[in-house]
């Protein structure tokens, strides 16, 4: 399976803290994304980064890419209360087609 | 707000029932999927839909009927179901794949439709 292992499972922490989400994939990949997930909600896609960049940036989410190690980190820097939700990573395989993978997902609280 | 519309929002039907979920997106896009969620896991693709062809089909039983009647509009017709089957079912959709066929890019998801089966 091309699921990803996201690590922690769970993180709390203070607002104004930074947060950072650890994915781990298992081959190689066309892109990686990012969605953030509110309790009970749909998905809403943060960031894709594609497998020929390292990093990027988008307002307070900075993302990494190393797919030597098959491995992605986001960070959410000055983390606010409303940041409170589940972030799960997702691949897309080369030739997979419209195929979207989504890994074991992080549930984040951020706390006052 | 989402561009992606999930009806109905929640739904409660017994084993022999037959129901159907409704997803609608006006963003031109022509790739539209069904994901099944559980509660604190990951989404699981169920179906993929490429310009309005049924192009990923996850090894889910028949009793989950899916429907594309337009490049719009995406169905999930339910049938007998079973209690496991209780879940989030979400919606999504996304640009065309380029020529080559495996650019998936950005996913636009609905909110869901909490389903129970009795």
């Amino acid at each position: 399976s091309q699921q990803g292992e996201e690590d922690p499972q769970a993180l709390s922490i203070q607002e104004g803290e930074n947060a950072t989400m650890n994915c781990s994939y298992k081959t190689s990949i066309n892109n990686l994304q990012w969605y953030r997930q509110n309790s009970g909600r749909g998905l809403v896609h943060l960031i894709l980064i594609r497998s020929n960049e390292r990093e990027k940036h988008s307002g307070r989410l900075r993302v990494t890419l190393d797919t030597s190690k098959k491995s992605s980190s986001l960070l959410i820097t000055a983390s606010r209360a409303a940041d409170t939700a589940s972030y799960f990573c997702a691949t897309s395989l080369p030739g997979g087609g419209n195929k979207l993978t989504f890994g074991t997902g992080t549930q984040l609280k951020v706390e006052l | 707000d989402t561009e992606v519309t999930q009806t109905p929002k929640h739904l409660v039907m017994g084993m022999t029932n037959k129901k159907s979920l409704k997803c609608e997106q006006h963003m031109g896009h022509r790739a539209m999927y069904w994901y099944k969620q559980k509660a604190k896991k990951p989404p699981e693709l169920m179906f993929v839909y490429s310009y309005e062809k049924l192009s990923i089909n996850e090894s889910v039983p028949s009793r989950f009927s899916p429907e594309c009647p337009n490049s719009s509009l995406l169905n999930l017709h339910l049938h007998a179901l079973q209690p496991e089957d209780s879940a989030l079912y979400l919606c999504a959709s996304s640009r065309s794949p380029g020529t080559s066929g495996a650019n998936t890019g950005e996913l636009f998801f609905g909110e869901g439709s909490r389903l129970t089966v009795l």
